[in-house]
């Protein structure tokens, strides 16, 4: 079966760093372009961040230089690296698979930043 | 940056209705869009892709279809099952994904 599992969220004071993961089974992470994409409490999707199968990334303009997406090819892992967070970064955070726009999204980690 | 206009952001309908769900893109995205349906505390579901292909295992009552740079999500019968919010996704690059804002398919 096809899976990608997120962890790793959590309750974040303001400026603070926190690293997400995704676990995949039944696909490789490496073999595959991979995309973070993140909802707001009550709001609706918004794209972070893509990392191609042949490493390049990609970052949405309201992210960039504060998430780092990565992957860890023998853990068959994708990663997002979370600093310097903002309360606006308060949202569940999915890893999707992009085939067909995506096909396999993961159920979502929460990721909640307040003081 | 792509921008896409999904309209309406609410749509009040019944059983058995047919219901049309409409995404325009601010340019040419070459017929790349997706259809996602969300329920409430779950991951988005891929409906339709590159404009008018159903997903496996989506019913056929979910069509797409496209003119130039619009985009329309068609549900031929709505049944209880398909309340739910659903979004586009334009994917002419995946270095630049964009969705639309969502529409909430309500019980009248």
């Amino acid at each position: 079966e096809v899976q990608l599992v997120e962890s790793g969220g959590g309750l974040i004071e303001p400026g603070g760093s926190l690293r997400l993961s995704c676990a995949a089974s039944g696909l490789t992470v490496s073999g595959n372009y991979m995309a973070w994409v993140r909802q707001a409490p009550g709001k609706g999707l918004e794209w972070v961040a893509t990392l191609y199968s042949g490493g390049p990334t990609y970052y949405a303009a309201a992210v960039g230089g504060r998430l780092t997406i990565s992957r860890d090819t023998s853990m068959n892992t994708l990663y997002l690296q979370m600093n310097s967070l903002r309360v606006e970064d308060t949202a569940v955070y999915y890893c999707v698979r992009l085939i067909r726009g995506g096909d396999v999204w993961g159920q979502g980690t929460l990721v909640t930043v307040s003081s | 940056d792509i921008r896409m206009t999904q309209s309406p952001s609410t749509l009040s309908a019944s059983v058995g209705d047919r219901v049309t769900i409409t995404c325009r893109a601010s340019q040419s995205i070459s017929g790349w869009l997706a259809w996602f349906q969300q329920k409430p505390g779950k991951a988005p579901k891929l409906l339709i892709y590159q404009a008018s292909s159903l997903e496996s295992g989506v019913p056929s009552r979910f069509s797409g279809s496209a003119s130039g740079t619009d985009f329309t999500l068609t549900i031929s019968s709505l049944q209880p099952d398909d309340f739910a919010t659903y979004y586009c996704q334009q994917y002419n690059s995946y270095s630049e994904l964009t969705f639309g804002g969502g529409t909430k398919v309500e019980i009248k």
